[in-house]
């Protein structure tokens, strides 16, 4: 079945470092949504990227879609204690429509 | 716009019985989803619903059901419970007609322990 593997799993940075995360899928997605959760929140939705190679900034934040729409990545410049929580990507599979949840990474900011 | 609800937010059960979960979606939003979030598996896909109709189901055993009402609120229901079940169970709603093409946009949840 469909898998989306995230990492890392864990990342801590020192306030102002910047950060990525990584997802990654065994099959070719039809689409991909970042979503973010603050401990103890819920799933808040960042982005969707749809095109092949498609890259879109949110102020600090730039995401990306691979040319094959099989990977995906989260990239934070000047990381803020406001940043803190979890990055979870979600990756849609063209044949079935199922959304599949990577397992996200819980960002810590040292200050 | 009120954001969505879940009730009730915290929830104690034991083995065997069965429990029953509801979401008000935000007003005007016609596809509810549902997802299980555990620490070991993360988030999950349950199922979907649009117009009263389920559009999509994860890949959990028969006794994980839900519905739709004519008004979108969605319920799911959980029979016969097994301390695996014990998670955080999270409804979406999106203004498309797809969750997974559309923002969702996530309940606080509702917390189910089973004992």
């Amino acid at each position: 079945g469909q898998q989306v593997m995230q990492i890392p799993q864990y990342q801590h940075v020192q306030e102002g470092e910047d950060f990525t995360t990584y997802c990654n899928s065994s099959t070719t997605l039809s689409n991909i949504q970042w979503y973010k959760q603050r401990p103890g929140g819920h799933p808040v939705f960042l982005i969707q990227l749809v095109k092949s190679g498609e890259v879109k900034k949110q102020k600090r934040l730039t995401f990306q879609f691979g040319e094959a729409k099989k990977n995906s990545s989260l990239h934070i410049t000047a990381t803020q204690t406001t940043d803190v929580g979890t990055y979870f990507c979600a990756g849609v599979e063209n044949r079935d429509d199922k959304i599949i949840f990577g397992k996200g990474t819980r960002l810590h900011i040292l200050p | 716009k009120a954001g969505v609800t879940q009730t009730p937010r915290y929830l104690i059960k034991t083995r065997g019985q069965q429990v029953t979960l509801s979401c008000s979606p935000i007003s005007g939003h016609r596809s509810v989803s549902w997802y299980q979030q555990t620490p070991g598996q993360g988030l999950q896909f349950l199922f979907e619903y649009f117009s009263e109709t389920q559009r999509n189901k994860g890949n959990f055993p028969g006794r994980f059901s839900g519905r739709q009402f004519s008004n979108s609120r969605s319920e799911m229901n959980v029979s016969t419970l097994e301390l695996g079940d014990s998670a955080l169970y999270l409804c979406a709603s999106s203004e498309g007609s797809h969750g997974a093409y559309n923002e969702q946009f996530f309940g606080p949840g509702t917390r189910l322990t089973v004992l």
